[in-house]
């Protein structure tokens, strides 16, 4: 079936490091999504990705969709204890096929 | 414009009874989504409604849950004779078109089984 997985699974950094998730898929995505998930909250919406290559910026966020449309990433610049949360990507179909998640924890 | 609400937000039961999970969708949207999160893992697709019908209930295990989507009213997600392996978060999301596009999620509901 279909699997989407993340890379890494776990991540610990300090305050101002540069953060990155890596979001694999064994089949070609049409569009991918990125949603984060705050510690005890629900997920939010906070890009897709249509175009092959596709690179779209939000402040200190980069998503990046990949040439063959199998991949995706999320980097963030100069980290913040508000980036604290999970990171998943997820593949819209008629419904959300959830990546494995990427658990990011920053110390101040 | 209220997002997704979700009831309750918290739900303890003991093993064999049943829960009753509440969602209203955002106004103006009328297809509707149920997740499961299990402590610490991801979210796992569960069924998709439209009002009155099932779309795709593809993720349901089969027995013991049900979900509706009346005419009026909210999406219910129904879960008979609990065990403790159904102690997880209970996301709904609702979309306005149900193709590609953003979906909002609720708050969730925590159940407990005991």
């Amino acid at each position: 079936g279909q699997q989407v997985m993340q890379i890494p699974q776990y991540q610990h950094v300090q305050e101002g490091e540069d953060f990155t998730t890596y979001c694999n898929s064994s089949t070609t995505l049409s569009n991918i999504q990125w949603y984060k998930q705050r510690p005890g909250g629900h997920p939010v919406f906070l890009i897709q990705l249509v175009k092959s290559g596709e690179v779209k910026k939000q402040k200190r966020l980069t998503f990046q969709f990949g040439e063959a449309k199998k991949n995706s990433s999320l980097h963030i610049t100069a980290t913040q204890t508000t980036d604290v949360g999970t990171y998943f990507c997820a593949e819209p179909t008629d419904k959300l096929i959830f990546g494995t998640g990427t658990r990011l924890q920053v110390f101040p | 414009n209220a997002g997704v609400m979700q009831n309750p937000r918290h739900l303890v039961r003991r093993r064999g009874q049943e829960a009753r999970l509440r969602c209203s969708p955002m106004k103006g949207h009328s297809h509707v989504y149920w997740y499961r999160q299990l402590p610490e893992e991801g979210l796992k697709f569960m069924v998709y409604l439209q009002k009155e019908n099932i779309i795709d209930e593809s993720g349901m295990p089969k027995e013991r849950f049900s979900a509706e989507f009346p005419k009026e009213g909210p999406s219910i997600l129904r879960i008979q004779q609990v065990v403790r392996g159904d102690s997880a978060a209970y996301f709904c999301a609702s979309s306005p078109t149900g193709q590609d596009v953003e979906q909002y999620f609720g708050p969730g509901t925590r159940l407990t089984v005991t």
